[in-house]
């Protein structure tokens, strides 16, 4: 069971903007560990999306944003397109003893 | 280009044995951390363990439903990652991913600390445990 909890879905029209949480704790997201995500299509690898909290790597448009507070992180889509639909997943560091570097349960983006 | 090119996955018995390896290119592998990630059919992402580069150690850490069973080593001069497997269980079943592991130095509560992401992921490759 992961440490990381995360809507299983969500949905919006094209050009629409959605948020995706990522719920933590005081060992992990609460703790200063930085919160990263990665997008899933169907039937591919995932691919990192967001690293940091809040940074793009080279080639991810901008329509993709990442913010941390708290115990929480979030990723926003805005002016949602149809290429955006795949699952993804916040991934953070958790310094409790069994855990380590734990994912998020994923998110479906279905778009509309 | 950075390219990861899992191999070695297939249907094995439970408490047999497999080992997967990992063929590294478009950078300095040597330098890298590296890690794998496994994915069971229709759930979601769970970290295995990582290697870091020899410079940096060449030390391993694993999640704890493989501690003891799982073994993760590199041979630098082949470019390649490797994954041993021994005593598996039906619920290794997944795709197993290998990946770069980018470090960075953060302040959590007032202390330095490495952490890492996954920033490059190769295809997978499928180990399936069943009788």
């Amino acid at each position: 069971q992961s440490v990381l909890t995360q809507p299983p879905s969500v949905s919006g029209a094209p050009g629409q903007r959605v948020t995706i949480s990522c719920t933590g704790s005081s060992s992990n997201i609460g703790a200063g560990y930085d919160v990263h995500w990665y997008q899933q299509l169907p039937g591919t690898a995932p691919k990192l999306l967001i690293y940091g909290n809040s940074n793009r790597p080279s080639g991810v448009p901008d329509r993709f944003s990442g913010s941390k507070s708290g115990t929480s992180a979030s990723l926003a889509i805005t002016g949602l397109q149809a290429e955006d639909e795949a699952d993804y997943y916040c991934q953070s560091y958790d310094s409790s003893l069994s855990a380590r570097y734990v994912f998020g349960t994923g998110t479906k983006v279905t778009v509309l | 280009e950075v390219q990861l090119v899992e191999s070695g996955g297939g249907l094995v018995k439970p408490g047999g044995s497999l080992r997967l390896s990992c063929a590294a290119s478009g950078f300095t592998f040597s330098n890298a951390w590296m890690s794998w990630v496994r994915q069971a059919p229709g759930k979601g992402l769970e970290w295995v363990g990582r290697i870091k580069s020899k410079t940096d150690g060449g030390t391993t850490d694993y999640a704890a439903p493989v501690k003891g069973r799982f073994t993760i080593s590199r041979d630098d001069s082949k470019n390649t990652l490797y994954l041993q497997m021994n005593s598996l269980k039906t619920e290794d079943t997944a795709v197993y991913y290998c990946t770069t592991a980018r470090t960075f130095i953060t302040m959590v509560q007032g202390v330095a600390v490495v952490q890492y992401y996954f920033d490059y992921w190769g295809q997978g490759t499928l180990v399936t445990v069943s009788s």
